[in-house]
């Protein structure tokens, strides 16, 4: 099993519509979280932290759920440039400088 | 401008040909990190560095090498790469091994 899952997509996503994702990690003690973003293959880019008691940037929301050991991320009025895969970041336990990454989620924004 | 640089862009060599891609940062960052990312894994760590002289391994250290002889500079070592290390890298940098910038990238095949 994979430390750190997500859905593959494609989300196919109106535009103006809102789409929601989450990505379930396996490793309890793990402490920090994060959302990035990248474009075909491109490097990828810091979308938002995830913070316990959740948080928003403009359109964006991530949330956290240690119980069931999921952060989410929550994109509302779409755009077309919101097209791009969303990778889920998580350090896995108190030692600082390692990183996990999942797979990625497409999402594909349509006219 | 604040960059993360790698060089080459792209590579074909052959089985056993040793080879290096350098990474360098010029935001002073203490924190720098090698990944590979191959379609359906993700990013997947190499090996990480907290500071001048200080590395440890990532979650896929095998057939790599790196040094941090001076806090800008991070490249990495392929001794005898083989084609399974055909992959697209990415050096990234950290104020705080939190979050990270990445670098373009380095699309490598072996041959």
């Amino acid at each position: 099993r994979k430390e750190v899952e997500q859905d593959p997509g494609p989300f196919n996503v109106p535009e103006g519509a809102t789409v929601a994702f989450n990505c379930t990690y396996s490793n309890s003690a793990s402490q920090s979280f994060f959302w990035y973003r990248q474009d075909c293959r491109k490097e990828p880019k810091l979308l938002m932290s995830v913070y316990s008691s959740g948080n928003e940037d403009g359109r964006f929301t991530a949330q956290l759920n240690r119980a069931s050991q999921y952060i989410s991320l929550l994109i509302r009025d779409s755009k077309l440039s919101d097209s791009a895969t969303y990778l889920c970041v998580v350090t896995p336990r108190v030692s600082w400088g390692k990183f996990q990454f999942g797979a990625g989620t497409q999402v594909v924004v349509t006219p | 401008e604040a960059q993360v640089t790698q060089n080459p862009r792209y590579l074909i060599t052959v089985t056993g040909k040793k080879l290096t891609v350098t990474c360098s940062q010029n935001m002073n960052h203490e924190y720098m990190s090698w990944y590979r990312q191959d379609p359906g894994l993700g990013l997947r760590q190499i090996y990480y560095s907290m500071n001048v002289e200080v590395t440890d391994k990532g979650d896929v250290p095998e057939g790599y090498k790196v040094s941090r002889k001076e806090k800008r500079n991070f490249p990495l070592i392929l001794e005898s790469p083989s084609p399974n290390q055909t992959s697209l890298y990415f050096c990234a940098s950290s104020p705080s091994a939190e979050t990270q910038y990445f670098g373009p990238g380095t699309r490598l095949l072996v041959l």
